[in-house]
């Protein structure tokens, strides 16, 4: 069964500065998806960023981007110029392609960041 | 694009009623969603998974009887939660999966409390 790991229960960071939450995950699939979503306060799941595994380019979205290192199984997520909307809990996901098993969500325990001004 | 809808956002219900939860895509047709359950600062634990016009397919642990899910269209899915008792009290989200983008989208959660 597929595992997510997200080894940082909690992160701060600075207003205007840049922040990498970790993320590691064990599959025997060769073609997977990622995710990264948000929870802010009103607890509404967002999706941030979407990668698949089989696109050796990182995925980007404005101020948010991974570092996808498919060989370590390894799904970081860096927020650049930190904005105090950001403030919510991270949580890493990983879902096998219907094609290839289930179309379930994995997701990690998450990363509880906070903003500070 | 890609909006998800819960209905109610939050609702208090006393011990043995029954709750119905519904989940609608409002600019997709969804054949697949998703319930979750949420406790107190821990990740989604998905309970369910709902495909149009078939029966759903429960996680393990979950209790088909007391989670009755149905999805009659393409853009609704509805959990209710028989015979309510405070240990269902809890924060439930449903998802629904975007078929072109293999993404899922959540919709805002209804928090749900069994006095």
């Amino acid at each position: 069964a597929q595992t997510v790991t997200q080894s940082q229960p909690e992160m701060s960071v600075q207003e205007a500065e840049t922040v990498t939450l970790s993320c590691t995950y064990d599959t025997s699939e060769s073609n997977y998806y990622l995710f990264w979503y948000k929870q802010p306060p009103s607890r509404q799941m967002i999706l941030v960023i979407r990668q698949e595994a089989y696109k050796q380019q990182n995925a980007t979205e404005n101020r948010f981007s991974v570092n996808f290192q498919k060989a370590a199984k390894s799904f970081s997520l860096k927020i650049s110029d930190s904005q105090l909307g950001d403030t919510a809990m991270y949580f890493c996901a990983f879902m096998d392609t219907p094609q290839g098993g289930s179309e379930k969500l994995v997701f990690g325990k998450g990363t509880k960041l906070t903003v500070n001004p | 694009g890609a909006v998800v809808s819960q209905h109610p956002s939050w609702v208090i219900c006393k011990s043995g009623t029954s709750v119905k939860i519904e989940c609608r895509s409002l600019d997709f047709q969804a054949t697949t969603m998703f319930w979750y359950r949420q406790f107190p600062k821990q990740s989604l634990m998905l309970m369910a998974t709902s495909n149009e016009g078939s029966k759903a397919t429960y996680e393990q642990g979950v209790e088909k009887d007391k989670f009755l899910i149905n999805h009659a269209s393409l853009t609704l899915s509805t959990l209710t939660v028989t015979s309510a008792h405070p240990e269902d009290s809890s924060f439930y989200i449903c998802s629904a999966r975007v078929p072109s983008s293999d993404t899922q989208y959540f919709g805002p959660g209804t928090r749900l409390t069994v006095l």
